[in-house]
């Protein structure tokens, strides 16, 4: 157990709808990632919030939004969604922001858009 | 930039015999670099890390890596193969001072027959 929790472990959904999915990170940590993992793609790095403030982004939709809350908890949303947008979604946690922190991933997110 | 390449999507070998998992990494920083494993329907769980110090590092459950500058990789090894070592690996490129994109290789599935 990473320490990193996420809710809902699954999710089934129709196309056009949104969801939140909700991560909270270990205890101490203060920065949150967001990757998507599907099997065309692999494990895409989509978004990093640290202490409350984006720090940098990657491969994340305009229809996808992060943010990271006062409690260091972090919600990713996903609009409109495409039945290309099916994937395991995880969430990691690390202590800093900075090179050499070990990232700790929680247990991810299966969306499935039907 | 950063960039890793897993030189092999699949690698087979047999119980008791050694492994070897290959990673060539690019980065315009020193870079901080992660072997992370992934059992089937499991979360990542960190194998390893290079973070400047020494080049030879030891992880959990055996495995080892060894970075080398000259020839950018950062190949994962393990003398004996054990059954429970069948999972995906990821090589990772961390965040550094130069830019906070995390970026995975794209795996390589490690089978170990009895």
């Amino acid at each position: 157990d990473s320490g990193v929790t996420q809710t809902p472990k699954h999710l089934i959904t129709a196309t056009g709808q949104r969801v939140t999915l909700r991560c909270s990170p270990r205890s101490g940590d203060l920065s949150v990632y967001w990757y998507q993992q599907s099997l065309d793609q692999g494990l895409q790095f989509l978004i990093h919030y640290y202490n409350g403030e984006e720090r940098a982004k990657g491969n994340i939709l305009e229809r996808f939004s992060a943010q990271q809350f006062p409690d260091l908890h972090s919600e990713l949303n996903l609009s409109s969604l495409e039945l290309g947008d099916s994937a395991l979604y995880f969430c990691a946690s690390s202590v800093g922001g900075l090179a050499g922190n070990e990232q700790f991933f929680g247990p991810g997110t299966r969306l499935t858009v039907l | 930039a950063q960039s890793v390449t897993q030189l092999d999507s699949h690698v087979s070998v047999s119980e008791g015999t050694p492994v070897l998992l290959r990673c060539n990494y690019s980065s315009s920083y020193s870079p901080s670099l992660f072997w992370y494993v992934q059992h089937p329907n499991k979360g990542l769980q960190l194998l390893l890390k290079y973070t400047s110090a020494a080049t030879l590092v030891k992880g959990i459950n055996g495995f080892e890596a060894e970075f080398k500058k000259s020839e950018t990789s950062f190949h994962l090894t393990k003398p004996s193969a054990h059954m429970s070592d069948a999972a995906e690996y990821f090589c990772v490129v961390g965040p550094n001072a130069g830019g906070f994109k995390t970026i995975f290789g794209a795996g390589t599935r490690l089978f170990v027959k009895a």
